[in-house]
């Protein structure tokens, strides 16, 4: 357990659908990830929050729409999405560093298949 | 372009043995360097975190090192056991420290018993 858990774990939507994934940590940070697995690609980072301010989205198409309410939640909403989308989708968080490195805690992730 | 590989792609070694991991970068300056474990299917679980000012991690069986002069980093693990296996991925922080990981695809490690 690392403290960060996100539900669902699996989930399968068509095309036309509306879903969302949600995230938690019980660590007490303030900086919140979401990060997408593809089959043979390397994870890649798709928006950051800090303070619950989203800080960067690392060009991800509209129908993603993240949602920060407090530090310790996070969510991915989820609407007419493509086969291609199907993937791993992992939340992590840390502490917002003040002049130290702090690790990122990774959640067990969603596995989310379009169909 | 921020790229990391990470060589072998895939590695199987009988149990007990030595083994290093390699992951190089293109970024010259560095805020940290991560190495994950992530088991089939599975999230990632941190390993060890070297920060810029460091050259190397322990623990346990595990070594990291970091040489940002040459962007390299390695894994080491001794006499490895079949619980070892899984993917070891390896992702820095730039020097920006926007919490921004960049990853290589990772190293898929088998151990046989």
């Amino acid at each position: 357990e690392t403290g960060v858990t996100q539900t669902p774990r699996h989930l399968v939507m068509g095309m036309t659908n509306k879903k969302s994934l949600k995230c938690e940590q019980h660590l007490g940070h303030n900086a919140m990830y979401w990060y997408k697995q593809s089959a043979k690609k390397p994870l890649e980072l798709m928006f950051v929050y800090n303070f619950k301010e989203q800080t960067e989205n690392n060009s991800v198409p509209s129908r993603f729409s993240p949602e920060c309410p407090n530090s310790s939640h996070l969510f991915l909403h989820l609407h007419t999405l493509q086969p291609e989308d199907s993937a791993l989708y992992l939340c992590a968080s840390r502490q917002h560093p003040s002049g130290s490195s702090y690790e990122q805690y990774f959640g067990p992730g969603t596995r989310l298949t379009v169909t | 372009k921020q790229e990391v590989t990470q060589i072998p792609a895939a590695l199987s070694v009988p149990e007990g043995e030595n083994l290093v991991l390699n992951c190089s970068f293109t970024d010259s300056a560095i805020y940290n360097l991560q190495w994950f474990r992530q088991d089939p299917g599975k999230g990632l679980t941190s390993l060890l975190l070297i920060q810029s000012s460091q050259r190397e991690q322990t623990s346990g069986r595990l070594n990291a090192s970091l040489d940002k002069s040459s962007g390299r980093s390695t894994l080491y693990i001794a006499a490895s056991q079949p619980g070892d296996s899984a993917t070891y991925l390896c992702a820095y922080i730039g020097s920006s420290n926007t919490g921004k990981l960049i990853f290589g695809q990772g190293t898929t490690l088998q151990v046989k018993p």
